[in-house]
This record gives structure tokens, sequence and C-alpha cells, in this order.
């Protein structure tokens, strides 16, 4: 199985500033064939249904604010969030899908400071 | 907007079994895959496996196999999970996921249900 590790578990940052919250895989996620990254990034609101942010490592999904990006590559990912807002407030989860076992990194708490 | 619409929480005695529901709302399954996702209490996402769409074959994940079967009902554009001989370690919050796919598998999903309680107590 892939496993997928996020850093930090939790973190606290002041209103408009940037999160940063990282995640790496236990092998590559980069397929050469197609030079893409098999990771995603969805946020998750209590009470609320996930929200898919960003695909393919770095493809932000439409309507997802551009605050939100992705990057990375092979086993070391990121999501950046700029400017933080309230509403982002939530707990984040990366994913792969390199492997057909789907993994998911253990969650980012992300708080107001 | 796609919803997926899931049905209730669900108090199960062991033994018992339990039928999860997730409808779809605004689109059609055709076309995607559905997938599973278990969360335990206080724990993180656990993907539990994927059903084709397109050819009707389930694949499930290690740890989910023989109690638990997926289905589809694409007349009513259902989705549905099924748990057989219910344990205490099988209370957690049970997610429908529409999502993409191709030969090799499963990819990401699109849109997720709003979670089904289950709760397998005596």
């Amino acid at each position: 199985d892939i496993v997928m590790t996020q850093s930090p578990d939790s973190l606290a940052v002041s209103l408009g500033e940037r999160a940063t919250i990282n995640c790496k895989s236990s092998q590559s996620l980069f397929y050469s064939s197609n030079n893409k990254n098999y990771l995603a990034w969805y946020q998750q609101k209590p009470g609320q249904p996930l929200k898919l942010l960003i695909d393919w490592a770095s493809t932000r999904e439409s309507g997802v604010p551009d605050r939100f990006s992705g990057s990375g590559s092979g086993t070391d990912f990121t999501l950046t969030i700029n400017s933080l807002q309230a509403e982002d407030v939530a707990v984040y989860y990366c994913q792969q899908y390199f492997s057909p076992l789907i993994t998911f990194g253990q969650g980012t708490r992300l708080e107001i400071k | 907007q796609v919803q997926l619409v899931q049905s209730g929480s669900e108090l199960k005695k062991p033994g018992a079994s339990v039928k999860v529901s997730c409808k779809a709302s605004g689109d059609s399954f055709i076309g995607y895959a559905m997938s599973w996702v278990r969360q335990a209490p206080g724990q993180g996402l656990e993907w539990m496996g994927w059903f084709n769409t397109n050819t009707g074959n389930p694949t499930y994940a290690q740890g989910f196999t023989g109690r638990f079967v997926f289905s589809l009902d694409t007349s009513v554009t259902t989705a549905y999970l099924q748990i057989s001989s219910l344990k205490a370690e099988d209370t957690a919050v049970y997610y429908c996921t529409r999502g993409y796919y191709d030969n090799s598998g499963f990819y990401y999903s699109d849109y997720w249900g709003q979670g089904t309680l289950v709760t397998v107590s005596s």
C-alpha cells in the first residue's frame, strides 16, 4: 500500500496569512508516460460533504478560490492557502490514486490563530 | 449541480445487517464510478472500494471483502452499501462518492455524500 503522511497534524494561522500543508507519499505518484502526479486534495468542514479542491496535484477544481493551490511532484506535495479566510477552517486530506488501492493522508486540521 | 444524498443514521445490534443508500440528483452515474469511504470515530478516511457503473463490477479494498456489498440501481440513480454481520468496529460514518476512473482503477472523487452514521451497539 502507498502510505500518505501529512504534516503537520494541525496548524493555526492568522487571518490573511498563508497556510501550508504537506503530504508525502511512500512511493512516487508520478507517471512518466503522461507526465502527471496522481494526487488530490480535499476539504472537510463540519456538517458538510467533503469538497474536492485539487486534482492531478495542481489542477484547481472549478469554483475553488484561487487562494488555494497545489504543488509538488513525485513523493512530496503541498497545499497552499494564501490570504487565509475564516471559512477555510477545516480538515484537509490528500489522496493518492496512483495505486488501485486508494489511500488518504491522516488529515491536517487548520484553525485560525 | 450534482448532489449525493445519503440515508439517515442507523443504530444496529451486532450481527444485524444495514443498507445505506446514496441518491444522486442533478446528474446520472453513467460515465462515472461510485466509491465508498469509511471514517471511524475520530479517525481519518479509509477507502472501501468502488463500483464501475459501466461494467457493473465492484472492487473491494482489503478488509472490505465478504461482509460488504456495493450495488447500484440506475433506474433511481441510487447506489447502495450493504454490510452484514455487523460488528462494533463497523461503527463509523460511511460516505458515498462519485468519481473518475479508467481501466487502471478509481481516481478521485468530485462529489461526496453527506455521510451516514452507522452505530453498532448491543
